[in-house]
């Protein structure tokens, strides 16, 4: 199975501060990696899909880049909403797998 | 819009086995796949298994002895029946559309099982 690694684990930010996730895949995945919101009311959502690409909807502060191994998620200015948990996810190979998870918290 | 929504009993006794219902509205069984993806209370995201729209299946090799998805397209619903049941199932259960065999784009609000005596 392929190994999704985020960090990190939990990040303390500010409103309208620009913030970094980063995923790391155990083997190289072609840019088959998803990203997700999950709120502290356990609702889920797509936020990006095949590394860059957004979700209808989604505001345009999210951004994802990366290729080979290591892919991120930045969000360019914190709104309150954004607090909140992230998944990456890899479709490479079966089974899909999710990220450890990065918690988002206000400092 | 789409929606699905699980349903289930909330407890299960250890080694007993465990049914779920999906019931989707808003697209089709037929041209969408519907995939269950679990997460333990405090902890990550498992891919459980899919049933695609042409009615096969792929499960996660982890569990795929105890797991069996399958589906009512007339009534619109995905069923999950997993056997075997441990503690460490415990879980809310997702069912999740699938789109294009890549990202799992509409999602249920879950349906929490404690397995437990």
């Amino acid at each position: 199975d392929i190994q999704m690694t985020q960090t990190p684990s939990s990040m303390p930010a500010s409103l309208g501060e620009r913030v970094t996730i980063s995923c790391r895949a155990s083997q190289g995945i072609s840019n088959y990696l998803n990203w997700y919101q999950q709120k502290p009311d356990g609702t889920i959502k797509p936020l990006i899909y095949y590394t860059s690409n957004l979700q209808s909807g989604v505001p345009s502060r999210f951004s994802g880049s990366g290729s080979g191994t290591d892919y991120s998620l930045t969000i360019s200015s914190l709104e309150p909403e954004d607090f909140a948990m992230y998944y990456c996810q890899q479709y490479d190979g079966s089974p899909y797998t999710f990220g450890t998870g990065t918690k988002l918290e206000l400092k | 819009q789409v929606q699905l929504k699980e349903s289930g009993p909330g407890l299960v006794q250890p080694s007993q086995t465990l049914s779920l219902t999906c019931t989707v509205s808003g697209l089709s069984l037929t041209s969408n796949s519907v995939s269950w993806i679990r997460q333990p209370p405090g902890k990550g995201l498992e891919w459980m298994g899919v049933i695609w729209n042409n009615g096969g299946t792929d499960y996660n090799s982890a569990i795929k002895s105890r797991l069996s998805i399958s589906r009512d397209t007339s009534k619109s619903q995905v069923f999950l029946k997993m056997n075997s049941l441990q503690t460490e199932d415990t879980a809310m259960y997702f069912c999740v559309t699938l789109k294009l065999g890549s990202y799992f784009d509409y999602w249920g609000q879950g349906v929490m099982v404690t397995v437990s005596s």
